[in-house]
């Protein structure tokens, strides 16, 4: 079984302050995992995915996240926090193989951003 | 051009009525899926469909019953709604790959409030 775990129900951060949200998996064979966004009363939008390529992952928006199976996290940053980050950002994890394709998605991070 | 679109955004209905939340998408995409979002933000899958086949069913109620008439829709029947049933539902669409590394698309989600 696969699952993830996002250390944080809730963040803040300062406009303009690094952002780090946790994200660690469990997975019995080799993942993908993905980070989504969603903004209020919205569906869910791709920011980044990691698919067994770099490790280090770029996405949309000026995100990032950095897959490190020693410690089986893939968290989510940003160096600097604009007040249009402010959502509900979601981990997930994913076997990848037929028959199973769906995603288990981690409990959410709400991030609020401080003037 | 909406990529996955549903309708209707908003439901509200009484329990014991008969309602159906219907999905399109126009990506050209072979997989489609419904996740329940509950109060707490929690996403979990519920349906996939692989064209027009039923690939997961996770041990959703029998009261919930999927349709997809072609692999641009799939649409979600629910009988007999319980209070419990109030959520958000998302549809979302992928391309199967030989690897499965492409994310999924999400529409806007479907709130269905039951009174």
């Amino acid at each position: 079984a696969q699952s993830v775990t996002q250390l944080g129900s809730h963040v803040s951060v300062s406009e303009g302050a690094l952002v780090l949200l946790r994200c660690n998996y469990s997975s019995s064979v080799p993942p993908y995992l993905f980070w989504y966004v969603q903004y209020p009363n919205q569906g869910l939008q791709l920011l980044l995915k990691y698919t067994s390529a770099a490790t280090l992952v770029k996405g949309i928006n000026g995100f990032e996240a950095e897959f490190k199976k020693s410690e089986t996290s893939f968290h989510l940053t940003k160096p600097s926090a604009h007040m249009s980050d402010a959502a509900e950002y979601f981990c997930a994890v994913s076997r990848g193989d037929f028959g199973n394709e769906k995603l288990t998605f981690g409990t959410g991070t709400r991030l609020t951003i401080i003037p | 051009d909406t990529a996955v679109s549903q309708t209707p955004k908003y439901l509200v209905t009484q329990m014991g009525n008969d309602k159906s939340i219907k999905c399109e998408q126009n990506l050209g995409h072979d997989t489609m899926y419904w996740y329940k979002q509950d109060s707490k933000k929690f996403l979990k899958i519920m349906f996939s469909y692989n064209n027009k086949e039923l690939i997961i069913n996770e041990t959703v109620p029998n009261r919930f019953s999927p349709k997809s008439p072609d692999k641009a829709h799939l649409n979600l029947h629910i009988n007999s709604l319980e209070l419990g049933d109030s959520a958000v539902y998302f549809c979302a669409s992928s391309q199967r790959t030989r690897t499965w590394n492409t994310e999924a698309f999400f529409g806007q989600g479907t709130r269905l409030t039951v009174v």
